[in-house]
């Protein structure tokens, strides 16, 4: 079975600093790696997705993750943090492969922007 | 592009009482998941549709728990004989065929057991 996990509840990065949210996962064979953020009041919305390729990714507003085979790692990363990046991010795994599966989620990280 | 909706937001109900619960997804978009949410985690995957079709069901999904797509646009997720552990927000989500993985979500519905 595969699983997710984000060891930081809670991440705090001043304005204008890089900013990493960690995962790691446990799956079999190749995954298929997302990350997804929850703003306050509103659904769910895709940021990025590894699938094969490059291991650096990169997504919506700015941010890009980095998939990690031997650490079996995909944090999340932007260069600046923005106010406006406060929000609760999740990351996913999926096997990926014989068709879609399901998309496991790890319990996520909520990242506060200090101004 | 009017994303996913849902109906209703919320929902309090006594236990024992049934629900039901409706996704309209992205016009466009073929597949339709259900996923449950408690507080501190993360979405649990339910179910999903591809079209009319339901492929695949969780465990997590009971006896009491059924999900319909009978044209393949909107799905309707009962619940009967409601328990208190099944308060949580339930949310649907949508996407095409060829991007499985891109999955947009609806707002979601606060079902409280009392």
């Amino acid at each position: 079975a595969q699983s997710v996990a984000q060891p930081e509840d809670q991440v705090n990065v001043a304005e204008g600093n890089p900013l990493t949210v960690k995962c790691t996962y446990s799956v079999s064979g190749n995954p298929y790696l997302f990350w997804y953020v929850q703003y306050p009041n509103r659904g769910l919305q895709f940021l990025l997705k590894y699938i094969t390729g490059d291991n650096l990714v990169k997504g919506s507003y700015g941010f890009e993750a980095e998939f990690n085979k031997s650490q079996t790692s995909f944090h999340l990363k932007k260069p600046s943090a923005l106010v406006s990046d406060s929000a609760l991010y999740f990351c996913a795994v999926s096997p990926g492969s014989g068709g879609y599966q399901k998309v496991t989620f790890g319990t996520g990280t909520k990242l506060q922007v200090i101004p | 592009d009017t994303g996913v909706s849902q109906d209703p937001r919320h929902k309090i109900t006594k236990r024992g009482q049934n629900v039901t619960f409706r996704c309209d997804p992205i016009s466009e978009h073929n597949r339709l998941y259900w996923y449950r949410q408690t507080l501190g985690q993360g979405p649990e995957f339910l179910t999903y549709f591809q079209n009319e079709a339901q492929l695949e069901k969780s465990r997590l999904l009971s006896d009491r728990f059924s999900a319909e797509r009978p044209k393949g646009s909107f799905s309707t997720l009962e619940i009967q004989r409601t328990e208190q552990g099944d308060s949580a927000m339930y949310l649907c989500a949508s996407s095409r065929d060829g991007a499985p993985y891109e999955q947009y979500f609806g707002p979601g519905t606060r079902l409280t057991v009392t």
